[in-house]
């Protein structure tokens, strides 16, 4: 069974950082893509940053590059996020995703809240 | 970046009756080496993350109910529930995958 369960988040204030983890379990790690998705409060579902199978490739929407660090250890069956300079519009719920080009797996997602 | 838009917002359908939610994307998302659409359709209920329901926008998700079906291809997508059950109410959301990831703003399902 395919299981990808998220931590780390919280709450942070402006300019903080975070860092989430995912780690997965029931599929063998190194053969994804891996992805993670946002979901503001009461709002849809934006896509953050992907993840090639062996880590040497990142992609990030616009509004995180620079910001955000999108990483994996295979040997731990792990894929992280390091959040830097977060704002205020970078609270949700982070979910971590595997990708088989499209996400066929969602973890139960993580919530992050960037408040004074 | 391509921008997926959906219609209705939002729909209330009565139990056993049929609901229909469009996706369109601002280009084709046909893929003409493999003559595939790369779309998606997503449920999600409330306090849950999304599930997968449908991909190359007519294939189901084994286990996913046959009531539900996708449809389309380039730049219109539909998401077909044939008879609304009551377990059907939720969010449901188009994505694209054939650039960096975008998803439509999702599409509220009701029970009238």
């Amino acid at each position: 069974e395919v299981k990808l369960v998220e931590s780390g988040g919280g709450l942070v204030q402006p300019g903080g950082s975070l860092r989430l983890s995912c780690a997965a379990s029931g599929f063998t790690f190194s053969d994804y893509w891996m992805s993670w998705v946002r979901q503001a409060p009461g709002t849809g579902l934006e896509w953050v940053a992907n993840i090639n199978h062996d880590g040497t490739e990142g992609y990030y929407v616009g509004s995180v590059k620079g910001r955000f660090i999108i990483s994996r250890d295979n040997a731990k069956n792990s894929l992280y996020l390091q959040m830097n300079s977060l704002r205020a519009e970078d609270t949700g719920v982070y979910y971590c995703a595997r990708i088989d080009d499209f996400i066929d797996y969602w973890g139960q997602g993580t919530p992050v809240t960037v408040s004074s | 970046d391509i921008v997926m838009t959906q219609s209705p917002d939002s729909l209330a359908v009565s139990l056993g009756e049929r609901a229909t939610i469009n996706c369109k994307s601002s280009q084709s998302v046909l893929y003409s080496s493999d003559n595939k659409n790369y779309l998606a359709w997503y449920q999600q209920k409330p306090g849950q993350p999304p599930s997968l329901l449908i991909y190359w926008a007519s294939t189901r998700k084994s286990g996913v109910p046959d009531r539900f079906s996708g449809s389309g291809s380039g730049t219109d997508f539909t998401l077909t529930i044939s008879s609304l059950q009551a377990e059907d109410a939720a969010v449901y959301y188009c994505q694209q995958y054939y650039s960096t990831p975008s998803f439509g703003p999702g599409t509220k399902v009701d029970i009238k």
